[in-house]
């Protein structure tokens, strides 16, 4: 069955960039109708979307995160990946990956997750 | 933008029902049937229990249904049952091709 998994550093030093990979398995990343989307969740809090990205790269952003924010898809490695530059302690949270189906008339919902990734941002 | 407004906690006994609500604008939940609930036990990720509004994906239980009014939608969890306790997050799509997340509810089954 299809599957995501988020990867990338646990740690990162405030300033610094933090990258993270979600790397799809079981199917094409290009097969079906689909956008992918990061969310995060910061200690003990709520959900936050972060941003999506399309197949063909167009990626929407959270307005709040938009300066910072860069979201790509790589094609040849069924992944889609997130940056977030001069992060701080508020960029502290676990990071998940999800897919959203885009076919006629569907409903932008978030059917398959990751497992999610903790970033904690400290020196 | 602001969260969508849920009740920070609701609980009931094995059997009872239980409804959480989530309300926002005529921007996101009043805008499209673009509603969807996530369920999310302790250290795991969410799992979707409803979408588009009232439908149930395939293996989630029929105990919950969703609903829709106006700017508000609801959740509704019949013959509660133990595994149910969890945090539950509504989340809309918006006009401005944005998300919302409810601010989130944690439901206790007593």
């Amino acid at each position: 069955q299809v599957q995501l998994q988020e990867s990338g550093p646990g740690l990162v030093k405030p300033s610094q960039t933090l990258s993270l990979t979600c790397t799809v398995s079981g199917a094409s990343i290009l097969s079906g109708d689909y956008y992918w989307i990061w969310i995060r969740q910061h200690p003990g809090q709520g959900l936050e979307w972060v941003g999506y990205v399309y197949n063909s790269g167009s990626a929407y952003y959270n307005p709040s995160l938009r300066s910072r924010l860069t979201l790509s898809v790589d094609t040849s490695k069924n992944q889609f990946s997130l940056r977030v530059t001069s992060v701080t302690a508020a960029d502290t949270a676990m990071y998940y990956c999800a897919r959203v189906p885009i076919g006629s008339g569907s409903g932008r919902y978030f059917d398959l997750w990751g497992r999610g990734t903790l970033v904690t941002v400290s020196s | 933008q602001s969260a969508l407004a849920q009740p920070a906690s609701v609980s009931g006994s094995p059997g009872q029902s239980i409804t959480i609500s989530c309300t926002g604008t005529n921007s996101d939940i009043g805008g499209y049937n673009y509603v969807s609930w996530y369920q999310q036990h302790p250290g795991k990720a969410p799992k979707l229990v409803i979408y588009e509004v009232s439908n149930r994906p395939s293996g989630v239980s029929n105990r919950f249904s969703g609903s829709k009014s106006g700017n508000a939608a609801s959740l509704t969890i019949s013959g509660l049952q133990a595994e149910d306790e969890a945090d539950y997050y509504c989340t809309s799509y918006t006009t401005s091709s944005t998300y919302l997340f409810g601010t989130g509810t944690k439901v206790t089954v007593l």
